[in-house]
């Protein structure tokens, strides 16, 4: 079935820096992608999608790239804010469910 | 703008006993779920209902956890006896028929089973 790897664990930026997150996915056949941010004791929040027939997608600070040979699609949020401290979830649509990566701790430093 | 609800946002209960938890999902979405999520880690699918009919809940724990959805409208997640390792964080998520992989979230009921 279906595995999503998702780097780093935590990852600590400069406030205004920008920050990347990767995941890795195993199943050719999966062709939607979302990342979900996730602030303490909140449900996940969509923020952006990519589908697999699109290279890249942006959305003010944020964009994902898909690389659909590598099987690898990345979160890129530029000027980063401290609202933008929180756990980023990717996850791949497989088999007619969401695979999910373990998540990334994202910390903003003043 | 549309969110799906859920209550209660917390709940301590003693092992043994029997605990519920209600969602709605966002008006129209044909496709609810319920995920568990243990602190540190990704969403777990519980169930998946299509309407009032489960599609998939291969990993519900059948022999103490049961969801509904009858009018295929708000569900009801049950858990009875709770259990310590029950605690975690229960999430529901809907998704409209036409886009059924783009799923939106409630905020989610925290239980503490003690």
């Amino acid at each position: 079935g279906e595995n999503v790897e998702q780097h780093p664990s935590t990852l600590s930026v400069q406030e205004g820096d920008s920050a990347v997150i990767k995941c890795t996915y195993s199943d050719s056949a999966s062709n939607y992608f979302p990342w979900y941010k996730q602030e303490l004791g909140k449900g996940p929040q969509l923020i952006i999608d990519i589908r697999s027939n699109v290279g890249e997608k942006k959305d003010q600070r944020i964009a994902v790239t898909l690389n659909k040979t590598a099987k690898h699609f990345s979160l890129h949020i530029t000027e980063t804010q401290p609202e933008d401290s929180a756990v980023y979830f990717c996850a791949a649509w497989s088999n007619y469910q969401l695979i999910w990566g373990a998540g990334t701790k994202l910390i903003i430093k003043p | 703008e549309a969110e799906v609800a859920q209550s209660p946002r917390y709940k301590i209960t003693e092992k043994s006993q029997a605990v519920a938890f209600w969602c709605d999902p966002i008006s129209g979405h044909a496709t609810l779920y319920w995920y568990r999520q243990i602190l540190g880690q990704g969403p777990e699918l519980l169930v998946q209902f299509q309407d009032e009919s489960v599609v998939d809940d291969s990993q519900l724990p059948k022999d103490r956890f049961s969801a509904e959805r009858l009018k295929g409208v708000d569900s009801t997640l049950k858990i009875q006896p709770a259990e310590l390792g029950d605690s975690a964080m229960y999430l529901c998520a809907s998704s409209g028929r036409d886009r059924v992989y783009e799923q939106y979230f409630g905020p989610g009921t925290r239980l503490t089973v003690t």
